[in-house]
């Protein structure tokens, strides 16, 4: 099976601009989660989708939202882009409690 | 306090030995899991071992194997016979309960560097 993919893999903005992530979870996993990484907060939970509903929340302003579609593909916004918002975005995928997959991540950079 | 909580920043371990990596946890729910992943360099967080509360056997996979003592509410990750590509960071993550099945906690991350 192909693993999580994410597009694109690099992107550079501005600061006020706003910028899509997309992930395509492996076949057949229903469940797609965003997490945002960064050297100073680490590895941070920003939302789940099952099914095209948002499941879960973390602790984020919202400007950052997401969708799902019918064929579990995620994307993920983020709207008025500030410096800190410079990170290494990771989705993943799961099929039940005992896995959780990740993609390669997106890098963006916010200038 | 910490849910997930990695006190070795850094590590190092010569070729072909075995390192332990620590991490304690702290949770109130009875029903959680732990994984560990590893980081490389190129971003990528690999899925290596995963350990549910009620399993009774402590999880292996391949030359991963995870000592997962619950009373004390650690789940250290064990790798032997370590190679160089080994060297990455390695995070430990925690899910809590059984309705929130994708959000995951993690640790600050173990940066492993293994030597010749």
């Amino acid at each position: 099976k192909a693993g999580v993919t994410q597009t694109p893999r690099y992107l550079i903005k501005t600061r006020g601009q706003q910028v899509t992530l997309s992930c395509s979870p492996i076949s057949g996993h229903r469940s797609v989660s965003w997490y945002q990484q960064t050297p100073g907060q680490g590895l941070q939970f920003l939302f789940e989708y099952f099914s095209e509903t948002q499941r879960n929340k973390g602790n984020f302003p919202g400007r950052f939202s997401g969708r799902q579609f019918s064929n579990s593909r995620s994307e993920m916004n983020v709207s008025t882009l500030e410096l800190g918002d410079s990170a290494l975005y990771l989705c993943a995928s799961s099929t039940d409690l005992r896995t959780q997959y990740f993609g390669p991540g997106t890098r963006l950079l916010v200038l | 306090a910490q849910k997930i909580t990695q006190t070795q920043p850094g590590m190092f371990v010569q070729e072909k030995e075995a390192v332990t990596l620590d991490c304690t946890y702290d949770t109130s729910d009875q029903s959680y899991g732990l994984f560990w992943y590893k980081q490389p360099s190129s971003g990528e967080m690999i899925f290596l071992i995963y350990q549910g509360s009620y399993d009774e056997q402590n999880a292996t996979e391949g030359r991963y194997s995870l000592n997962f003592q619950k009373a004390r509410k650690s789940a250290n990750l064990v790798i032997s016979a370590s190679q160089l590509g080994d060297s990455a960071m390695y995070f430990c993550a925690m899910r809590e309960g059984t309705g929130t099945a994708s959000k995951l906690t993690f640790g600050t991350g173990t940066r492993l560097q293994v030597t010749l």
